[in-house]
């Protein structure tokens, strides 16, 4: 079985400002790893996706995620925050042998870019 | 491409009825869909797999009796609320796994918020 831990429930965050948000999983086998986002009130949009190769993964919006396999992490970064970045993220693990493909979630960090 | 809907987005039922949520993908094949509720400022909780022909596989904790699905096709599966009660309202979030993926990414659909009087 998987978990995921988002270190930060909240991150305020200045426009214009970088930002990182944490994410470590656990896991006995190899997975896939996701980052999505959530605007109020919507479903979840893919923001990137780790599944092999290239440790660094760039994604939609000026996003981008490094995957370290010796400290089981895959933080999310953007060099230059929004207005509009403003949302929850979760991170979310999927274990490659589970046919189903089911995902595990992290809680989630809310983001909020003031001006 | 790979979009996913649901309908009703929201709805507003008395306690004791039954509400039927939809849930389709719209422009590709989904032998899986996946059925989650999400609280106030708080992570999705998977509460079922849906697969295509077969009956759904359920989560530990979660009535399925109370939660039926159904996923006749390809491309619909929906989830009923039966007998709901005020402590079922919630956000109700359904995914779908294209057929042809090579991997398990999941596409989501915008979320029904059912409120139940």
């Amino acid at each position: 079985a998987q978990s995921v831990t988002q270190l930060d429930s909240q991150v305020p965050v200045f426009e214009e400002a970088p930002v990182e948000l944490r994410c470590n999983y656990s896991s006995s086998v190899s997975v896939y790893l996701f980052w999505y986002v959530q605007y109020p009130n919507q479903g979840l949009q893919l923001l990137l996706k780790y599944l092999s190769g290239s440790t660094l993964v760039k994604g939609i919006n000026g996003f981008e995620a490094e995957f370290n396999k010796s400290q089981t992490s895959f933080h999310l970064r953007k060099p230059s925050v929004h207005i509009s970045d403003t949302a929850e993220y979760f991170c979310a693990v999927s274990d490659l042998t589970d046919s189903w493909g089911k995902l595990q979630f992290g809680a989630g960090t809310q983001v909020v870019v003031t001006p | 491409g790979a979009v996913v809907s649901q309908h009703p987005s929201w709805v507003i039922c008395k306690s004791g009825t039954s509400v039927k949520i939809e849930c389709r993908s719209l422009d590709f094949q989904a032998t899986t869909m996946f059925w989650y509720r999400q609280f106030p400022k708080q992570s999705l909780m998977l509460m079922a797999t849906s697969n295509e022909g077969s009956k759904a596989t359920y989560e530990q904790g979660v009535e399925k009796d109370k939660f039926l699905i159904n996923h006749a096709s390809l491309t619909l599966s929906t989830l009923t609320v039966t007998s709901a009660h005020p402590e079922d309202s919630s956000f109700y979030i359904c995914s779908a796994r294209d057929l042809w993926s090579s991997y398990n990414e999941q596409f989501f659909g915008p979320g029904t918020r059912l409120t139940v009087l």
